[in-house]
Formats: structure tokens, C-alpha cells, sequence
């Protein structure tokens, strides 16, 4: 399974941007970039997920880097909304398993 | 509503006592999750089902056990050989097999043991 890291915290002012990083050095070439986020006291919400190629959705985007060693989740316009935990997460392999590290804790201040 | 159903919501046991969490879903999903979450932690995963019939161990499979007779039905059952069984345990799906796919989460059943 690959690796990730992602920092234990950030911090964010509501309408600004954000970009939360994840390094995953040692992924494979057909794991996709997944994300999901998680509110205190419930199951994580699927956010985006790429291959290559950058992807924009309505809640966010994904900017995976050429070597596909590190990505980015972007929000555009942070709200109170956002505050959650983060995970980055490489999923494919031949057994698909989706596997979730510690993730980042956004902070989003009014 | 389509969606993924955990319940109950709350779960009280004696301590060695099997336990079920019930996990149903309607979204026509074949791959099938369940994590467990321990108080600021992030999520491990007990067991994982790609499609009826077939499950496989994840990373903390000691002390569980699940079935996969129907689709949309993936039960977990904590065993008296659990030794931490207090947790949140969450459920998932996703139409599967396959990585090019969304995971959904159902809320989470509450586990308490005493």
C-alpha cells in the first residue's frame, strides 16, 4: 500500500483560499488520488479523486503533480463548513483497499 | 433515499458478548468497508468485500467477523475475542471493484462496552 503524508494541522480564514498537500511517493501508476473529509462525529464525505490529470468538481480540486509523487486538494473559498479532517488517499493495488492515514485538520477561522 | 444505512446508531454490550452492527445499503454498490475509529484517531480497516460471497481481511481483523450473503448487506459482528471493542464503527460502500469509484459512509454505530 502506498504511503502518505499530509500535515497534522492547518489553519484558514473563512473566504480565502486553501491548499492542502499530500505527499505519496511511492504510489503506483494505476492507484487513483482519492480524498475524503470527515466532520466531528460522522462518517467521511467523498470530496474528489484524479489519475493524472487535475479535476474540479463543485466542492473542490485536485492538482496531482506530473510525477504523481504528491497532490493537492484546493478550496477555493474556505467556509465554516469546511472544518474537518482531511485524507489523502492513493487507491487501487490489486486488492482495492481504501485505506486512510491520520489526515489533516483544517481550521477555518471567521 | 439511496444511501447506507448503520444501525443502531448507539450500542451498548456486556463485556464478552457477540455484538452485530447491521450495515445495509440500497445503492446497487458490489465493494462493501468497515472501519473502525477510536477517539482522535483516523479510521482502520476491519474487513472489506468486493462482492457477495467474498470478503477479505483488512488491517485489525482479530476479534471480528462479517458475512456477505446478499448485496446489499455487509454485517459485522464483534466477537468476545475483541479485547477493545469500545469504538465508532463506520460502514462503507462503493459500486466497485475498482479504484475510478466514490466510497459513500454510513453515520456510524457507537460501541460501548462495559
Amino acid at each position: 500500500d502506498a504511503k502518505t503524508t499530509q500535515p497534522n494541522s492547518m489553519e484558514s480564514n473563512e473566504e480565502e483560499p486553501v491548499h492542502l498537500p499530500c505527499n505519496h511517493s511511492t504510489i503506483s501508476g494505476t492507484d487513483y488520488i482519492h480524498w475524503y473529509r470527515q466532520l466531528p462525529s460522522q462518517g467521511p464525505e467523498y470530496v474528489i479523486h484524479g489519475l493524472t490529470s487535475n479535476v474540479n468538481n463543485r466542492m473542490a480540486s485536485l492538482a496531482i503533480a506530473e510525477d504523481r509523487k504528491s497532490s493537492t486538494l484546493i478550496l477555493h473559498r474556505a467556509t465554516l463548513r469546511d472544518a474537518a479532517v482531511y485524507y489523502c488517499i492513493p487507491f487501487g493495488g490489486s486488492n482495492y483497499k481504501l485505506t486512510f492515514g491520520k489526515g489533516t485538520l483544517l481550521t477555518v477561522n471567521p | 433515499d439511496g444511501g447506507i444505512t448503520q444501525s443502531p446508531k448507539y450500542l451498548f454490550r456486556k463485556e464478552g458478548q457477540n455484538v452485530t452492527l447491521s450495515c445495509e445499503q440500497n445503492l446497487n454498490h458490489d465493494a462493501m468497508y468497515w472501519y473502525r475509529q477510536d477517539p482522535g484517531q483516523g479510521l482502520r480497516l476491519i474487513y472489506y468485500s468486493q462482492i457477495v460471497n467474498d470478503f477479505q481481511k483488512g488491517d485489525i481483523a482479530e476479534g471480528y467477523s462479517v458475512s456477505r450473503e446478499k448485496k446489499e448487506s455487509f454485517p459485522l459482528t464483534v466477537t468476545s475475542a475483541q479485547k477493545n471493542p469500545t469504538a465508532f464503527y463506520l460502514c462503507a460502500s462503493s459500486m466497485g471493484p475498482g479504484p475510478n469509484t466514490e466510497a459513500f459512509f454510513g453515520q456510524g454505530t457507537r460501541l460501548t462496552v462495559v
